[in-house]
């Protein structure tokens, strides 16, 4: 149990183009979701925290009109690279959280590469 | 505000052999504390975490972490090393009050395991 899935797992784009990234709680409702960026022999750097059906709450720098988080149901949240470049390729990771009354345990997906040419 | 730190950047072990990773955290009281697990192309997996009470853990796949407050440590260790160990292990922390909504994680630790 506890399946998180991300699509796609890897993606190519060229500057100035939107990509949009899927991440999935596949056998349990996630009332909250998290958005991670991991740069190369970094750690994973919070970006976002998504609650079902309302805004995103940003991490301090993170630029939330370029990084746009939906999370429109229990089970999905998107994040929309808007106008990417070069320096937004990266390693992003979700992760889902079930309500909270039942632990506070975030359980990760696989992670998505992003390449922006 | 809370920090991490994993100061070996890779590890290589012998299978069979035991296994320490280090992490020390900064925090002013004591947090709850992690050790993840990322093999490619999988979401991170939980091995162990601590939040009070015995200061050794035990989790999953045979690993356990001590906690010492002296000295800001939480390392993992196994005893035998098994080929399949081999991935990037992660150390993270989270306050008491941001439990649940806040991880901060370290550089990670990647793991090689030689025959």
């Amino acid at each position: 149990g506890a399946v998180v899935s991300q699509h796609p797992s890897r993606v190519i784009c060229k500057s100035g183009t939107s990509v949009k990234i899927e991440c999935r709680s596949l056998d349990f409702q996630a009332t909250t979701m998290f958005w991670y960026r991991q740069f190369p022999k970094q750690s994973l750097m919070l970006m976002a925290t998504s609650n079902e059906g309302s805004k995103a709450t940003y991490e301090q720098g993170v630029e939330k009109d370029k990084f746009l988080i939906n999370h429109a149901s229990l089970t999905l949240s998107t994040l929309t690279v808007t106008s990417a470049h070069p320096e937004d390729s990266s390693f992003y990771i979700c992760s889902a959280r079930p309500d909270p009354t039942s632990g506070n345990e975030q359980f990760f997906g696989p992670g998505t590469r992003l390449t922006v040419l | 505000a809370q920090s991490v730190t994993q100061p070996d950047i890779h590890i290589t072990v012998s299978e069979g052999a035991s296994l320490e990773l280090r992490c020390n955290y900064s925090y002013g009281a004591t947090p709850y504390l992690f050790w993840y697990v990322q093999s490619p192309g999988q979401g991170l997996q939980l091995l162990l975490k601590y939040f009070s009470g015995d200061t050794l853990v035990q989790g999953i796949k045979g690993f356990e972490a001590e906690f010492k407050r002296s000295q800001s440590s939480f390392n993992l260790r196994k005893p035998s090393v098994h080929w399949s160990d081999a991935a990037e292990y992660f150390c993270a922390v989270a306050t008491p009050e941001e439990y649940g909504n806040k991880l901060v994680f370290g550089a990670g630790t990647i793991l090689r395991v030689k025959s």
